[in-house]
């Protein structure tokens, strides 16, 4: 099983809202991370997190709060969002070992801020 | 840093072979992959390749890499509809850091 799941599936929000997004893999990939993408561009990393703790944040605005509760799961949290932040945003994780490059992605939140 | 280039578009006709190609500026990824979109949806794995190889093949997929010319290719042999996506290639310069370089993305059509 190479699944990675995300909900929601679709997300409005309004510029002074508090939201979530949330991901799950149950494939004992103990790396986890978050991607933006627009329109016809590939996906920009936004955060990685390896064991549990963040291990990688690209200077993205603090109005993003990822965390990981478990090694299972991986949160966005999404706070005073810009309208110029609705995009697609895609959860991904990869294994240990010879393939822990290997990068498994799930179907995305597409999320309209207003 | 890398830089990785892919045509923007490609329209084949329903049972031809489709060829996507990727070009590179740095050689030192362990492994390279491929990548498919659909409208709305995430990215589908679909192959990869070890950099010390030179062809793989799956099903009706081949990839060719050429290091020396930096140059990797996914070929699709019968096309159908349903392979309309946009495909990007991605590597990982440094193994181990997380980070990706993808390609820019080239939009595959398939005309019945």
């Amino acid at each position: 099983d190479t699944e990675v799941t995300q909900t929601p599936k679709h997300l409005v929000m309004g510029m002074t809202n508090k939201k979530s997004l949330k991901c799950e893999q149950h494939m004992g990939h103990r790396a986890m991370y978050w991607y933006k993408q627009k329109a016809k561009k590939p996906p920009e990393l936004m955060f990685v997190y390896s064991y549990e703790k963040l291990s990688i944040n690209e200077s993205v605005p603090s109005r993003f709060s990822p965390e990981c509760p478990n090694s299972s799961l991986l949160n966005l949290h999404l706070h005073a969002l810009q309208p110029e932040d609705s995009a697609l945003y895609l959860c991904a994780s990869s294994p240990e070992g010879q393939e822990a490059d290997t990068q498994y992605f799930g179907p995305g939140t597409r999320l309209t801020v207003l | 840093g890398e830089d990785v280039e892919q045509s923007l578009f490609l329209s084949v006709r329903e049972g031809d072979s489709s060829v996507i190609n990727c070009t590179y500026t740095d050689s030192s990824s362990t492994y390279l992959y491929w990548y498919k979109q659909e409208p709305g949806a995430g990215l589908q794995l679909l192959t990869y390749i070890f950099s010390n190889m030179d062809m793989k093949q799956d099903q009706r997929l081949t990839v060719l890499l050429n290091k020396k010319d930096k140059h990797l290719s996914l070929r699709i042999a019968d096309t159908q509809t349903g392979d309309s996506a946009i495909y990007f290639c991605a590597g990982v310069p440094t193994s181990g850091t997380y980070k990706y370089i993808f390609g820019t993305g080239t939009r595959l059509k398939v005309l019945a």
